[in-house]
């Protein structure tokens, strides 16, 4: 059965911190792993990977995918209180158009 | 986000009522996906379908769940005789269906059973 694991389920940094997010899976045919922003509504996208190694940038947020061992990573830099929400991790499989999702990493900024 | 549509926002059903969910695709967009999404758990495919065609339906319960997209208007997501257990978000999202494409979401229905 294909999987997404997210690790921290949850965490609580002070403003101005650094955090990294972690999305491992096991999937049968990957296409693309894709990060999402859950803010109590809709999702909002936030990356697409589909080759390792190569680190997809904006703003304070960045993120690389790593295909040999199975994982991708979110780093956020000098956090601040708007980046509270809940972190989606997603894998699209090969052949089929769903996506599989983890079960989210809940972050809290505290000013 | 980019323009995905979902209406109701907020229903509210009693047990045994039905509860039917709508959904607008990103204009040019002609592939729509169903997720739910229970209390504080990430979100699970339900189905997937094209234009007047289900493509996939594995995550779709075998019974009282029933989804649709026709030629002209919404996505609908119907669900029949609601139980308690049916309370959660639905969610949309649409794709041009190209390979390579983002699935962009609407904002959700949320559904509660009384």
């Amino acid at each position: 059965e294909d999987k997404v694991v997210q690790s921290p389920l949850s965490l609580v940094v002070h403003e101005g911190d650094t955090v990294t997010l972690n999305c491992s899976y096991e999937v049968t045919n990957f296409r693309s792993l894709l990060w999402y922003k859950q803010e109590k509504k809709a999702p909002t996208f936030l990356f697409m990977l589909t080759s390792s190694g190569i680190e997809k940038k904006s703003g304070r947020l960045s993120s690389i995918l790593d295909k040999k061992e199975l994982f991708s990573i979110l780093n956020i830099t000098a956090t601040q209180t708007g980046d509270s929400a809940v972190y989606l991790c997603a894998v699209q499989i090969q052949g089929a158009q769903k996506l599989v999702f983890g079960q989210g990493t809940r972050l809290t900024i505290n000013p | 986000n980019a323009g995905v549509m979902q209406n109701p926002r907020h229903l509210v059903r009693r047990r045994g009522q039905e509860a039917r969910l709508r959904c607008s695709p990103v204009k040019g967009h002609s592939h729509v996906y169903w997720y739910r999404q229970l209390p504080e758990e990430g979100l699970k495919f339900m189905v997937y379908l094209q234009k007047e065609n289900i493509i996939d339906e594995s995550g779709m319960p075998k019974e009282r769940f029933s989804a649709e997209f026709p030629k002209e208007g919404p996505s609908i997501l119907r669900i029949q005789q609601v139980v308690r257990g049916d309370s959660a978000a639905y969610f949309c999202a649409s794709s041009p269906g190209y390979s390579g494409n983002t699935i962009y979401f609407g904002e959700g229905s949320w559904l509660t059973v009384v």
